[in-house]
């Protein structure tokens, strides 16, 4: 499968504690996206990297939200100190990006969905 | 995502045609995505056009982009219980990288 994989799909977590999502990215793609998305709403964009560097950071990524991308490859989300509003799928996406290409088709993973109690 | 508009449901026959309707705000937008989510699960990629494109068709799907105003639609052909599932519209501003999605659309197919 070179899909976008995202562990884990679920996760239930209480009131406080800190959870962590992975994503792997498909191969070779250079931009790596994260998005929430809750009951009834469309993705909402949260941050987006190219390669290693964090190029953008949505209003919504809170300072209890943290991701990396260490070496460019894969990416982790960690969400710190979670809250109920916290609760959400949160999916990550890839593309190829390159001044060439305007097309930077962006592919979703499955999502992982977080539920905070 | 309130800057692209959806209406939230569609309901349709097997067999019959779909049209699935969207507006954006951005003129500058540059690409405009139709994905396909099925409940539990991320988002398809179903079809994309060019912002200089009037229209794509790739087998059962139709894109129509009317870029004055601002009014994308995608069209199935022959729509089958299937298809049922939520359809995003979403657009990409010229100069960002990153998408902005509409709240989707729910297609429920009866046979």
């Amino acid at each position: 499968d070179t899909g976008v994989s995202q562990n884990p799909r679920h996760k239930i977590t209480k009131r406080g504690q800190n959870v962590t999502f992975r994503c792997d990215p498909i191969s070779e793609h250079n931009r790596l996206y994260w998005y929430r998305q809750t009951l009834g709403q469309g993705p909402e964009f949260l941050t987006y990297f190219q390669n290693e560097a964090q190029l953008e950071k949505s209003r919504l990524l809170s300072d209890r939200f943290s991701a990396e991308r260490p070496k460019g490859s894969f990416s982790t989300l960690e969400i710190q100190r979670t809250e109920q509003g916290d609760s959400a799928m949160y999916l990550c996406a890839s593309s190829l990006g390159s001044r060439t290409d305007l097309r930077n088709t962006i592919y979703f993973g499955e999502g992982s969905w977080l539920t905070v109690v | 995502g309130e800057d692209v508009e959806q209406s939230l449901f569609l309901s349709v026959r097997e067999g019959d045609s779909s049209v699935i309707n969207c507006t954006y705000t951005d003129s500058s937008s540059t690409y405009l995505y139709w994905y396909k989510q099925e409940p539990g699960a991320g988002l398809q990629l179903l079809t994309y056009i060019f912002s200089n494109m009037d229209m794509k068709q790739d087998q059962r799907l139709t894109v129509l982009l009317n870029k004055k105003d601002k009014h994308l639609s995608l069209r199935i052909a022959d729509t089958q219980t299937g298809d049922s599932a939520i359809y995003f519209c979403a657009e990409r501003r010229s100069g960002y990288s990153t998408l902005t999605f509409g709240k989707g659309t729910m297609l429920l197919v009866s046979p």
